[in-house]
């Protein structure tokens, strides 16, 4: 058990839908990570946020956002949902957020499913 | 930015023999190197890592190695068991950590009794 956790663990849902996928990093850890895994690929990193800001952006689409919050659990929010978005979305927490190497430590993911 | 290419794809072994996984990068900046065991509906879990000023590290039956000039890097595993069946993932990353931190595609390793 990394510590992280995530819910809900699945999600079914039609397209058009908005979704909300709910992240509570390690304690201690500032930073949370949202990655997608969609069917046979790897982890592609979506988005970063560090001790409530916004500390990098990846492969994002703009019908997705994220927020972390002052307790620092983090929520990912995918609207306007398309087949396409059905993957596992991980949300991975660390230390710090800049400046040093650091560990991710990942939850179990949610996996959602666009119907 | 970087890109991590990781091989092979799959990989078969008998229980008790060695797998080897081997990953390359791009960016000479990258200075640390993680790899990661997903089990099948799990999320993926740290198992070792190293970091650019080391060129080796072991863990009872894991072992990393990194050429920096090469720019390669490897996760030995030896004394194979069948609880070692799963995908693994390395990556690498430099700072800033967030949107540099850069996974390989994944080795499907099947360790057959």
């Amino acid at each position: 058990d990394s510590g992280v956790t995530q819910t809900p663990k699945h999600l079914i849902t039609a397209t058009g839908q908005r979704v909300t996928l709910r992240c509570s990093p390690r304690s201690g850890d500032l930073s949370v990570y949202w990655y997608q895994q969609s069917l046979d690929q790897g982890l592609q990193f979506l988005i970063q946020y560090y001790n409530g800001e916004e500390r990098a952006k990846g492969n994002i689409l703009e019908r997705f956002s994220a927020q972390q919050f002052p307790d620092l659990h983090s929520e990912l929010n995918l609207s306007s949902l398309e087949l396409g978005d059905s993957a596992l979305y991980f949300c991975a927490s660390s230390v710090a957020g800049a400046g040093g190497v650091d560990e991710q430590y990942f939850g179990p993911g949610t996996r959602l499913t666009v119907t | 930015g970087e890109n991590v290419e990781q091989h092979p794809s799959t990989l078969s072994v008998q229980e008790g023999d060695s797998a080897v996984i081997k990953c390359t990068y791009s960016d000479s900046a990258s200075n640390y190197f993680p790899w990661y065991k997903q089990e099948l509906g799990k999320g993926p879990q740290l198992i070792i890592d190293i970091r650019s000023n080391v060129g080796e590290k072991k863990d009872q039956r894991i072992a990393v190695t990194l050429n920096k000039t090469a720019k390669h890097f490897s996760l030995h595993i030896t004394e194979t068991q069948p609880e070692d069946s799963a995908v693994y993932f390395c990556a690498a990353s430099n700072p800033p950590y967030g949107q540099n931190f850069v996974f390989g595609p994944g080795t499907r390793l099947s360790v057959l009794p």
